[in-house]
């Protein structure tokens, strides 16, 4: 089906564990997005990419990597997991073009403990 | 980037039209106004977003002022399906990457 998805959609892990949140996305768009939203902070830009093989980092880049080597995935990994890391996780995707929107995923609920 | 004022909180009666409102006095003459909405435990999702000109499409209105100091996204028949967290943003129109900076936005209830 077209759309943005996202897996796994729930995840328990332990501190120190390395984990990755996949991000798939069917419409070919150039930028794609990684968000974290936790009570009290709103949704936060993790990082983004403008296109394969590009990527910046957003506003709270620490402690997580990602990597873009297709168009259409976009993984987020937690090289090692902390507690603070515990929030929900929305990919985002959006076409390179001024004014254009963005598609968001459902969510991966993370929690660390 | 400019930023954007918005009430915390507003409630609705089913059926009315919901107006929300959004300030963002500092707005760039080439940034937009978005507006998305968050229902609950789900992903954000986009409304409508305009530059100058009044926008309508079929979930809602957007009015931005002459001044484009402020903007009011309406929803015409408000339902419970409504209940949302509705974030105003202002974004760059530049081509690169388009950052989304959200605020804590307006929790709006539809109340039946």
């Amino acid at each position: 089906d077209a759309g943005i998805t996202q897996s796994p959609r729930y995840k328990i892990t332990e501190t120190g564990r390395q984990v990755t949140l996949m991000c798939h996305q069917t419409w070919s768009h150039s930028y794609m997005f990684w968000y974290r939203q936790d009570l009290g902070h709103g949704l936060r830009l993790i990082y983004y990419s403008a296109a394969a093989d590009i990527t910046d980092k957003g506003e709270v880049p620490d402690g997580y990597v990602v990597s873009r080597s297709k168009t259409e995935n976009f993984p987020l990994t937690l090289e090692s997991a902390t507690r603070s890391q515990t929030s929900v996780y929305f990919c985002a995707s959006g076409p390179r073009r001024d004014g254009e929107t963005q598609y968001f995923g459902p969510g991966t609920r993370l929690l660390v403990l | 980037d400019a930023k954007t004022t918005q009430p915390p909180s507003m409630d609705c009666a089913e059926g009315r039209a919901a107006n929300l409102p959004c300030n963002h006095s500092t707005i760039s003459g080439n940034e937009y106004v978005y507006w998305y909405r968050q229902i609950h435990s789900q992903g954000p999702q986009y409304i409508i977003h305009g530059l100058k000109n009044n926008e309508t499409n079929e979930m809602a209105s957007l009015i931005i002022t002459e001044d484009r100091k402020s903007s009011t996204l309406i929803l015409p028949h408000a339902t419970l399906r409504d209940t949302a967290v509705y974030y105003c943003i202002v974004s760059p129109a530049r081509n690169e990457a388009q950052k989304l900076v959200f605020g804590q936005g307006t929790r709006l209830t539809i109340n039946p």
